[in-house]
């Protein structure tokens, strides 16, 4: 079974500096994607950042980065110079195989609320 | 535009009324799911499809239904909504096996 494990239920920042948001995870599955997504007070759902289990090196989308390490199993989020309007709750997720049926499921952690302050 | 489109957005019924929440993606993804978000809990799978007619239990199914008679439709259905179903829905779809999910804008439901 999948497990996503975010230990941070808040964190608060000052505007303009990085903050690392944890995630560590566990699967037996070789094969399995790492995302982050975005959840601000309006409720959606926003893909932020991927990374796949073979990836070799970290992703990274603009001022977002995945520090990937497979061997500790965490694919913590950087957010680099941090702006207000980061404030959000943020999931990590894993996408891995359900062996009994095929399906690959989308399993999330509970959440970090990150508060961006001026 | 690529999306996911879910409706309605807010929903307040009441008990054992029954409602659905439909859900319609327009990039011909194989796999659809449902979820629910409640505070503390995250976000939950309440029912997947794999395919048109192929669906299966997530992890909290219990009062729930859907069907996958299109590609592009994925209901879901409160047959006698109870309190404890005061959630917010998610649908999402992706291709199968791989990729990232496409999330639609959320259900707020209220049920008293």
């Amino acid at each position: 079974a999948q497990k996503i494990t975010q230990t941070q239920p808040g964190m608060f920042v000052q505007e303009k500096e990085a903050v690392t948001l944890d995630c560590t995870y566990d699967t037996s599955d070789p094969s399995y994607g790492l995302f982050w997504y975005k959840q601000p007070s309006s409720g959606e759902m926003i893909f932020l950042i991927y990374q796949g289990s073979y990836d070799q090196q970290n992703a990274t989308e603009g001022r977002y980065s995945l520090n990937f390490q497979k061997a500790r199993k965490s694919a913590n989020l950087v957010i680099s110079a941090s702006q207000l309007g980061d404030s959000a709750m943020y999931f990590c997720a894993m996408r891995g195989a359900n062996t009994d049926s095929g399906y690959s499921t989308l399993t999330f952690g509970k959440g970090t609320m990150l508060l961006v302050s001026p | 535009e690529a999306q996911v489109t879910q409706n309605p957005r807010y929903l307040i019924t009441v008990t054992g009324k029954k409602l659905t929440v439909t859900c319609s993606q327009n990039m011909n993804h194989e796999y659809m799911s449902w979820y629910r978000q409640d505070p503390g809990l995250g976000l939950r799978q309440i029912y997947y499809s794999m395919n048109v007619e192929v669906t299966d239990k997530g992890d909290v199914p219990e009062g729930y239904k859907v069907s996958r008679k299109e590609k592009r439709n994925f209901p879901l259905i409160l047959e006698s909504p109870s309190p404890n179903q005061t959630s917010l829905y998610f649908c999402a779809s992706s291709l199968k096996g791989a990729g990232g999910y496409t999330f639609g804008s959320g259900t707020r439901l209220t049920v008293v």
